[in-house]
This record gives C-alpha cells, structure tokens and sequence, in this order.
C-alpha cells in the first residue's frame, strides 16, 4: 500500500526551530516528487514546495521561499520541512502529498504545529 | 502566483446535480490539462479525486466528472449523496514543477 505517515502534532514557542518528517512507503521513494501543503485554521490548501529526493531538486512557492526549507533523505524516504524561527502564524495543518504526473495521491494524515507564548 | 477562484459554497438536494468552477488565467488553468480535483472531508486529509481536468482514479465514483474551457475548471457531481457533503479544492499546474490551489467550495447536501 503506497502510503504517506507524518510525525505528531507540535507545539512550539515563537523563534524557535521546528522539523516535521514525513516517511513514505509501498513506492520507490527517490523517484516521485513529494510537495508540502499549508492549511491554515479554518482556510484554504496553500502549495508551499516540492522536492525530487533522488537528486534533491527543491522548487518553492514565492510565498513560502525564503521562509521554509525543505528536505529529504532518501536512504529512510524521508522528506521534511524546517522553520529555523517560528512566529505565531506559522500555526497550521501540514500535510506532504506525493505528486504523481500533475496531481497529489495520496497524501499524508497532516502534523498540526501550534506556535504560542 | 495567485490562488485559483472557486465560489465559497454549492449546495444540492440528493440526487441532484452540483458544479463547482475553478478559474485561473493563461499561466495555469488555461495553459495546462493539469487541473486536478480534491475532497476533504472535516478533519481528515485531501483525497484526489479527478486527475488531468477529466480523470477519475481507480476507486472513485463515476458521479463525479470534471471538465475545462478556457481558464476556467469545473467539477460536477451527479446524483448528490449525503457523504459527498464536503470541501473541494481544485488544483493546477502552473508551469517549473509549480502548483497553485483554488480558494476551496463547500458542498452542502441539502
């Protein structure tokens, strides 16, 4: 079964650092794209980047570059996304999605990060 | 890149008909058949639902189609049915391995 697990719900403390993981399997991982979606409360899905762990080309939303890095490691198909310094809108939903041709299938059950002092 | 425009809400009685638009420009909806779309029901994660503006993945109800013209998406579901009550989002390609996602419809089974 071609499946996509994400570590547990965070909370955090504005400015400090932050990486969820999100572990496939039932599929060669190296060889698909995996994107990264924002949903924040009660809002929308927002495309924040993709990355092809197989030779780490990584591609970004202009309104997540710079604010967001995303990663993966290919020996325990593994990708992630880090915050080096959290704010309070930063507070969301996270889910990974394996991009197949143009679409996302399947998607990851979602890390819910909670930024408050 | 702008996300693509969807009406906020839709809603049907069972059995009946909803369809729901999706309209981009000439940057992703019109210059790709790439428009995919998604169900999210509360609490849960997306699932795909139509591929390449027209396609239904294995699994998936033949009440659901979609379609395009132009710069503007659409998906309909036929024969409206109390689980299909939910969010949709659409989605599209939008050129450099880029994607971009609609404002999302809520669908109420009446």
């Amino acid at each position: 079964e071609v499946q996509l697990v994400q570590s547990g719900a965070e909370v955090k403390k504005p400015g400090e650092s932050l990486k969820i993981s999100c572990k496939g399997s039932g599929f060669s991982f190296s060889t698909y794209w995996i994107a990264w979606v924002r949903q924040m409360p009660g809002k929308g899905l927002e495309w924040m980047g993709t990355i092809y762990p197989h030779d780490s080309d990584t591609r970004y939303s202009p309104s997540f570059q710079g604010q967001v890095t995303i990663s993966a490691d290919t020996s325990i198909s593994t990708a992630y996304l880090q915050w080096s310094s959290l704010k309070a809108s930063d507070s969301a939903m996270y889910y990974c999605a394996r991009r197949v041709g143009n679409c996302f299938d399947p998607w990851g059950q979602g890390t819910l990060v909670t930024v408050s002092s | 890149q702008s996300a693509l425009t969807q009406p906020p809400s839709a809603s049907g009685s069972p059995g009946q008909s909803v369809t729901i638009s999706c309209t981009g420009t000439s940057s992703d909806v019109g210059g790709y058949d790439y428009v995919s779309w998604y169900q999210q029901h509360p609490g849960k994660a997306p699932k795909l639902m139509i591929s390449e503006v027209s396609k239904r993945p294995s699994g998936v109800p033949d009440r659901f189609s979609g379609s395009k013209s132009g710069n503007t998406a659409s998906l309909t579901v036929s024969g409206l049915q109390a689980e299909d009550e939910a969010d949709y989002y659409c989605s599209s390609y939008a050129g450099s391995n880029n994607f971009v996602f609609g404002t999302g419809t809520k669908v109420t089974v009446l």
